[in-house]
């Protein structure tokens, strides 16, 4: 069955550090890949999406994400954390190659320190 | 422009009772997900509609939840003899169409007790 590990319940960064979010996912094929932010008392929004083609792939907010067929992972990064990055990170896989149906991860919890 | 809306935000009700929850999606999107997120986990999949169609509701766990969408916009999802399992927040989100990206609501929290 597919599905998709995010190793870390919970990360601190210091304001200003470099971040990198793990997702590992479990899946046959080349699966869509999504990640979505939650921050507290709002809705998911989407960050960023890889379907095929370059394995790098640039989101809002200043994330990035790379696929790496060879680990299945889509470890989601950001050169410079900010205070109002502080919020939950899901990684999330279509098997369906639908937007729609997704299956989530469990969530990372970041904490931003000043 | 107006986003996903759900009501209520929150919903507290006895074990045994039944419950409706709302959601609005945006204007002109015709696909429509509900998904539930228990505590410390990530979001569910429950049921897609297409139109007013249910197009996959694979998601849903038992009979006692059925979700309805009769003009293919407003959709309302019902849990019959709620237990406390229920529980969670229950999100809603629309696309464009089948294959868009979604557009998530703020979700209802469901408080069985």
């Amino acid at each position: 069955a597919q599905s998709v590990t995010q190793p870390d319940i919970h990360i601190t960064v210091s304001e200003g550090a470099s971040l990198e979010l793990r997702c590992n996912y479990s899946y046959g094929a080349t699966p869509y890949l999504f990640w979505y932010v939650q921050s507290p008392g709002q809705g998911l929004q989407l960050l960023l999406k890889y379907f095929s083609g370059d394995t790098l792939v640039q989101g809002i907010k200043g994330f990035e994400a790379e696929f790496k067929r060879s680990q299945s992972s889509f470890n989601l990064r950001k050169p410079s954390v900010h205070w109002s990055d502080a919020a939950e990170y899901f990684c999330a896989v279509a098997p369906g190659g639908s937007q729609g149906n997704l299956i989530f991860g469990k969530g990372t919890k970041l904490s931003v320190k000043p | 422009g107006a986003g996903v809306s759900q009501t209520p935000s929150n919903k507290v009700t006895e074990k045994g009772k039944y419950v409706e929850l709302r959601c609005d999606p945006i204007s002109g999107h015709t696909a429509l997900y509900w998904y539930r997120q228990s505590l410390g986990q990530g979001p569910e999949f429950l049921i897609y509609f297409q139109g007013t169609g249910a197009a996959d509701d694979s998601g849903l766990p038992n009979d006692r939840f059925f979700a309805v969408r009769p003009e293919g916009s407003v959709s309302t999802l019902k849990i019959q003899r709620t237990e406390r399992g229920d529980s969670a927040v229950y999100l809603c989100a629309s696309s464009f169409k089948g294959n868009s990206p979604l557009h998530f609501g703020n979700g209802t929290r469901l408080t069985v007790t």
